[in-house]
């Protein structure tokens, strides 16, 4: 299996700050690397595809950037409702798999 | 905009059969593959497996043996069960729709999520 590693594990951050999360894919999956943002009690919403394709309704303050093995999720300015947990995907080949997490608090 | 519900039993006894549907609202279950997504409480997220409208599957090897995902045309839902479960099955489930194509291949569309707990 393809191993995703997050980092960092947990983040505290301000609102207006820029944010980026790293993502590491233990061999190469090209560009076939999605992000999510999951809120407590909610299942995840789609935000990056195919490493940094925007989806339909996202802000443009979410960008991602990457190939190969090493990918980032970037937030330019922070606003209170992306204080939340974030996690990478893998879709290069089955299984897929998630990255562990990051999780976005409030400083 | 193409919703997703899970439901099925909360409670489920250790060596029994997890078993839970998914319905779909707002779009076709035709033409898209549909997979199941479990997150143990406090953990990550694990991939168990996808059915396109088809018939085709293609599950977690971890979880193979004991998965089947199968899709009803007719009610607009697919369906999850997991045989011999035990308290490391517990977890929340979600259901999801799963977009491939050139260069992309990506899970746009989640539930809510299902919480089923393997206890005595």
């Amino acid at each position: 299996d393809i191993q995703m590693t997050q980092s960092p594990s947990s983040l505290s951050a301000s609102v207006g700050d820029r944010v980026t999360i790293t993502c590491r894919a233990s061999q190469s999956i090209s560009s076939y690397l999605n992000w999510y943002q999951q809120k407590p009690g909610k299942g995840p919403k789609l935000l990056i595809y195919a490493a940094s394709s925007l989806e339909s309704g996202v802000p443009s303050r979410f960008s991602g950037s990457g190939s190969g093995t090493d990918f980032t999720l970037t937030i330019s300015s922070l606003q209170p409702e992306d204080f939340a947990s974030y996690y990478c995907q893998q879709s290069y080949i089955t299984p897929h798999t998630f990255g562990q997490g990051t999780k976005l608090e409030i400083k | 905009q193409v919703q997703l519900q899970e439901s099925g039993p909360g409670l489920v006894k250790p060596s029994e059969t997890l078993s839970l549907t998914c319905t779909i609202s707002g779009g076709s279950i035709s033409g898209y593959y549909w997979s199941w997504i479990r997150q143990p409480p406090g953990k990550g997220l694990e991939w168990i497996g996808y059915m396109q409208h088809s018939g085709s599957t293609n599950y977690n090897p971890s979880l193979q043996s004991r998965v089947t995902v199968s899709v009803d045309t007719s009610k607009n839902q697919f369906s999850l069960k997991l045989s011999s479960v035990t308290a490391a099955d517990t977890a929340v489930y979600y259901c999801a729709r799963y977009i491939t194509g050139v260069g992309r291949s990506y899970f746009d569309n989640w539930g809510q999520g299902a919480l089923v707990t393997v206890s005595s």
